[in-house]
């Protein structure tokens, strides 16, 4: 069975902080993608990353795909009230389209 | 234009009864996705359509559950005999297409509470 572990599964900071969040598997995906989630919505897709190493930034968030394709960080600097979320990643199961989610991580960031 | 439409928003159910939740996805997406999320958790997959087919079901807990797509639009998600354990937020997701980097279209989700 994949996992997608992440860490840490909550996380409370102030604004202007910086923060990582992770998320890790043993498994192989080909693609992976974060997600943002608000109380009472669905998630929302920041980001899809799909080659091992590879590097995206949106504003102040920074995503990053580990080289072998297991394993990904989502990097926020300067966190505002308004990134305050449930941040999700998600892994493609090679060969198919199906998504793995992640276990989640609960961001409160206070102003 | 509209997005993943939901409904009904909530539903509370008792204990063995039966239950439909549907999923009106984004006009023209050909591929729709169904998870079921609990409390503090990541969603869980449970069947993903292309078109009218389910391409893959893999993620149904157990036969109680059952998914359709008649006309490769509306989806309707069936649980039968209901538990309380299937007590969750089940999601709905559209696609355009499921090749390659993917963007799935989120509905808001429905409620079920199994009393």
């Amino acid at each position: 069975t994949q996992l997608l572990e992440q860490s840490p599964q909550f996380l409370s900071i102030q604004e202007g902080e910086n923060l990582t969040v992770y998320c890790n598997s043993s498994s192989v995906f080909s693609s992976l993608q974060w997600y943002r989630q608000e109380p009472g919505e669905g998630p929302v897709l920041l980001v899809t990353v799909v080659t091992g190493g590879e590097v995206k930034k949106l504003k102040r968030l920074t995503f990053q795909f580990g080289d072998a394709r297991k394993d990904s960080s989502l990097h926020i600097t300067a966190a505002q009230p308004g990134d305050t979320g449930l941040y999700l990643c998600a892994g493609e199961n090679p060969g198919t389209y199906k998504y793995i989610f992640g276990t989640g991580t609960r961001l409160k960031v206070l102003a | 234009g509209a997005g993943v439409s939901q409904t009904p928003s909530n539903k509370v159910t008792e204990k063995g009864k039966y239950v439909e939740l549907r999923c009106d996805p984004i006009s023209g997406h050909t591929a729709l996705y169904w998870y079921r999320q609990s409390l503090g958790q990541g969603p869980e997959f449970l069947i993903y359509f292309q078109g009218t087919g389910a391409a893959d079901d893999s993620g149904l807990p157990n036969d109680r559950f059952f998914a359709v797509r008649p006309e490769g639009s509306v989806s309707t998600l069936k649980i039968q005999r209901t538990e309380r354990g299937d007590s969750a937020v089940y999601l709905c997701a559209s696609s355009t297409n499921p090749l390659g980097t993917n963007e799935q279209f989120f509905g808001p989700g429905t409620r079920l509470t199994v009393l």
